[in-house]
């Protein structure tokens, strides 16, 4: 089967940097999504990776490792607007978008 | 900025009544995607259109849900007759081409709640 790894839950400072990892077993690979969704309204789209490394857009990153099944992304000066709902998704070898659960982030002053 | 568009925002209805969301995607988007997330969980695909036409039902349960995009344009997602467990967020994304790696772009989302 297809299956899409996120922590449920993660909490972190305000001003600090947190990772959110994301392991996938699909069949098939062709690109991995990241979302952002706050409580209660739709997801928004931050980040693609298809090529191993790292993508730096502003404040966040996201990093790809195909030989591993393996993402992460990065926040950094976590502001209290980021508590949100963080969704990995990937694109299987049918190039369609397999989901994960989300990872529900709470920042604390 | 472009927005995909959705009506209503919340729907309250009682099981076994019909109900029915809509949703204008971006103009120029040709494909159309509809969504159901449960709460604490990721959005699962019911249907996707290529203009006009049905890429993927798949997933969308024929014997009550209904979709249709007659003009390639907007889209209708209807339930009839509504049960308790349909309850959930309805989403539809729109993407340009719906190529490969075309980046979907979500709607505000319908939420559903069934008494």
């Amino acid at each position: 089967g297809q299956n899409i790894d996120q922590p449920t839950e993660m909490t972190a400072t305000e001003g600090a940097i947190v990772q959110i990892n994301c392991t996938y077993q699909t069949s098939g690979f062709n690109g991995l999504f990241w979302y952002q969704q706050h409580a209660g309204e739709a997801p928004t789209f931050l980040s693609y990776n298809v090529l191993d490394g790292l993508e730096e857009k502003g404040r966040f990153s996201s990093f790809l490792s195909r030989s591993k099944g393996y993402s992460y992304l990065l926040l950094k000066e976590l502001q209290m607007k980021d508590s949100a709902s963080y969704l990995c998704a990937v694109l299987d070898s049918n190039y369609q978008l397999i989901w994960g659960a989300g990872t529900k982030l709470i920042i604390k002053p | 900025e472009a927005e995909v568009a959705q009506s209503p925002r919340y729907k309250i209805t009682e099981k076994s009544q019909a109900v029915a969301f809509w949703c204008d995607p971006i103009s120029g988007h040709a494909t159309l995607y509809w969504y159901r997330q449960i709460l604490g969980q990721g959005p699962e695909l019911l249907v996707q259109f290529q203009d006009e036409s049905v890429v993927d039902d798949s997933q969308l349960p024929k014997d009550r849900f209904s979709a249709e995009r007659l003009k390639g344009v907007d889209s209708t997602l209807k339930i009839q007759p509504a049960e308790l467990g349909d309850s959930a967020m309805y989403l539809c994304a729109s993407s340009f081409t719906g190529g490969h790696t075309d980046t979907q772009y979500f709607g505000p989302g319908t939420r559903l709640t069934v008494l």
